[in-house]
């Protein structure tokens, strides 16, 4: 069974289209995470989640939406895509908020926006 | 925020030569983890490093926390083609409202040529 799963795993959209990523865990994990992977690989923290609550929210657009409907879920929506949206866009999840546990990354969604 | 700067950027080597990647922080870190990320595929965790001047070693893997606790390293003795991929330090922002917040470095890309 996949620990942490995603879909899609592609997705390739047109500007000003309005997405979805869905992401679950099955490791019994409080907290989950969204990170942003750009062409040169740099991974960067957007939301994070305890337990259906939002503790991290970076400097994001307001266009990124997550949502948990619980524990085990963390979805994120985008609005109006733009063409540097593009990137994969990892899901992740922890035992805990603290940042001493691992974590657990999911397969990855490439996102192109065209 | 705090920054980790990983160098170097990219790491080409042949078969059977050694690999350091080197992790440094302007602030003393609580821990730092390393994560391992294939080609397309999605980071996982190798390990966590939490005393000052500890050492720990996963077979070729030698993974070293400095004793100011600001700088840490990854080093791969006689690499192979499956050691290819990018190495990730990432460190846990502290205080304030970053708890649970991991900075990833800029990562190491490694190339291994047979």
């Amino acid at each position: 069974d996949t620990a942490v799963s995603q879909t899609p795993k592609y997705l390739v959209t047109q500007m000003g289209n309005d997405k979805s990523i869905k992401c679950e865990q099955n490791l019994g994990h409080d907290t989950m995470y969204w990170y942003k992977q750009d062409s040169k690989k740099f991974l960067k923290i957007m939301f994070s989640y305890n337990n259906k609550e939002l503790i991290i929210n970076e400097t994001v657009p307001n266009r990124f939406s997550p949502k948990s409907p619980d524990k085990a879920h963390l979805n994120l929506h985008i609005n109006s895509l733009e063409l540097g949206d593009s990137a994969v866009y990892f899901c992740a999840s922890s035992q805990w908020p603290d940042p001493s546990y691992e974590q657990y990354f999911g397969p990855g969604t490439r996102l192109t926006v065209t | 925020g705090q920054q980790v700067m990983q160098i170097p950027q990219y790491q080409h080597v042949q078969e059977g030569e050694d690999f350091t990647t080197y992790c440094n922080s302007s602030t003393t870190l609580s821990n730092i983890q390393w994560y391992k990320q294939r080609p397309g595929g999605h980071p996982v965790f190798l390990i966590q490093l939490v005393k000052s001047g500890e050492v720990k070693k996963q077979k070729r893997l030698t993974f070293q926390f400095g004793e100011a606790k600001k700088n840490s390293s990854l080093h791969i003795t006689a690499t192979q083609t499956t050691d290819v991929g990018t190495y990730f330090c990432a460190a846990p922002e502290t205080g304030g409202t970053s708890y649970g917040k991991l900075t990833f470095g800029q990562g190491t890309i490694l190339t291994v040529h047979p």
